[in-house]
């Protein structure tokens, strides 16, 4: 059966400082992986898949087959970035798999 | 309408009561998901449609638990006989078809039906 596990219940650093939001998973397929956030009193959103290979507020996520990881980086936190984040993987159509949530914290 | 609607926003009700929550969707996308996710967990998969068909349901928990989408668009999730240990926030998603790089499988939450069962 497919796993998520995000290590981290909570995460916090300082404003200017670099993040990694760890992300493991386990599938014997091929794995299709999104981060989400939920910002305060706003609801679940996506803030990036693999697939897409692209940079979201500064944010980069690369998926490592070999170490099934798709941790979640940004080298320099702003305020901001302070929100509750899902990472979740796909097995098929929108049916997905998520973790319990890493809440990060950027102090000033 | 511009994102998914969920109804109610909070539902206070008695163990043993009937509840329905309802979804309305994103308008075109064809696929609709309710996760349920409890306090200090992630969302947990429920059930998913595709149009008016379940199209995986193995995420319901047992038969007190049942979803409808009869036109293919609004979605109603329906607990019978519930349980303090139902108590939880509803998440509905939907998203559109197509390829994963067309977005198909992105999910678009709405803002969820928290439930309380005294």
């Amino acid at each position: 059966a497919q796993r998520v596990t995000q290590p981290e219940k909570l995460l916090s650093v300082f404003k200017g400082a670099p993040v990694e939001l760890k992300c493991n998973y386990s599938y014997s397929g091929s794995p299709e992986l999104f981060w989400y956030v939920q910002y305060s009193r706003q609801r679940l959103q996506l803030l990036l898949r693999h697939i897409s290979r692209e940079s979201i507020k500064g944010f980069t996520a690369d998926l490592n087959k070999g170490e099934t990881s798709f941790h979640l980086k940004k080298p320099f936190a702003q305020e901001e970035d302070s929100a509750m984040y899902y990472c979740a993987l796909n097995t098929n159509a929108g049916k997905s798999t998520f973790g319990d949530g890493t809440t990060l914290t950027v102090k000033p | 309408g511009a994102g998914v609607s969920q109804t109610p926003s909070n539902k206070v009700t008695e163990k043993g009561k009937y509840v329905e929550l309802r979804c309305d969707p994103i308008s075109g996308h064809t696929a609709l998901y309710w996760y349920r996710q409890s306090l200090g967990q992630g969302p947990e998969f429920l059930i998913y449609f595709q149009g008016t068909g379940a199209a995986d349901d193995s995420g319901l928990p047992n038969d007190r638990f049942f979803a409808v989408r009869p036109e293919g668009s609004v979605s109603t999730l329906k607990i019978q006989r519930t349980e303090r240990g139902d108590s939880a926030v509803y998440l509905c998603a939907s998203s559109p078809v197509g390829t994963p790089n067309s977005g198909a499988n992105v999910l678009t939450f709405g803002a969820g039906s928290r439930l309380t069962v005294l």
